[in-house]
């Protein structure tokens, strides 16, 4: 049964740093990996998806890097803004867009 | 595209009633997918379909849940005898197969079971 763990739990920096946001999954055989940033009492908006094939993925100050074989994930942030104020979801899809997720890491910008 | 639309946005009910949510997919997007989400948790499948017909169902749905995609467009996720336990936000999402694996979630209903 895949499993999917986020580090740290939550996060809470000053403005204007870079920062990490960790995703590991036990089972290397994905289809692909999303992250997806969700709001308080929201939805789910998805950033970023990697292909099982890539490595890496970029938008804008996002950049979301992949290694199938370690089970691994990592969601760069640069130059943090308040507005990124948000909590962040891992995803592995197995097959037929069934996601299995994180519990999330719930990230704070202070300004 | 509007977007997945679902209604209502909030519910709470007391234990043993039953309740009904509604999804509106975007637009020719022909798999639609229910999930759960607890609070500090992330989502759990329950259950998708595609066009009109449910694939698959996870172990969470119990027999007290059926959902149901009539005409391959709207569904419906029904909660009978609710329980405090069901108390949560439930998501649905939906995905076109043919434009990519971009997967579009709505805004969630939450269910507050009292």
């Amino acid at each position: 049964k895949q499993e999917v763990t986020q580090i740290p739990a939550a996060l809470s920096v000053p403005e204007g740093e870079n920062l990490v946001l960790n995703c590991s999954f036990t089972d290397s055989a994905i289809y692909n990996l999303q992250w997806f940033r969700q709001d308080p009492g929201k939805g789910l908006t998805s950033l970023l998806l990697i292909q099982s094939s890539q490595r890496e993925q970029t938008s804008g100050r996002l950049n979301a890097s992949l290694d199938k074989s370690s089970g691994r994930s990592t969601l760069y942030i640069a130059a943090s803004q308040p507005g990124d104020s948000a909590t962040y979801l891992c995803a592995v899809e197995g097959g037929a867009q069934k996601l299995v997720f994180g519990q999330g890491t719930r990230l704070t910008i202070n300004p | 595209d509007t977007g997945v639309s679902q209604d209502p946005r909030h519910k709470i009910t007391k234990r043993g009633q039953n309740v009904t949510f509604r999804c509106d997919p975007i637009s020719e997007h022909n798999r639609l997918y229910w999930y759960r989400q607890t609070l500090g948790q992330g989502p759990e499948f329950l259950t998708y379909f595609q066009n009109e017909a449910q694939l698959e169902k996870s172990r969470l749905l119990s027999d007290r849940f059926s959902a149901e995609r009539p005409k391959g467009s709207f569904s419906t996720l029904e909660i009978q005898r609710t329980e405090q336990g069901d108390s949560a936000m439930y998501l649905c999402a939906s995905h076109r197969l043919i434009s990519g694996n971009t997967i579009y979630f709505g805004e969630g209903s939450w269910l507050t079971v009292v």
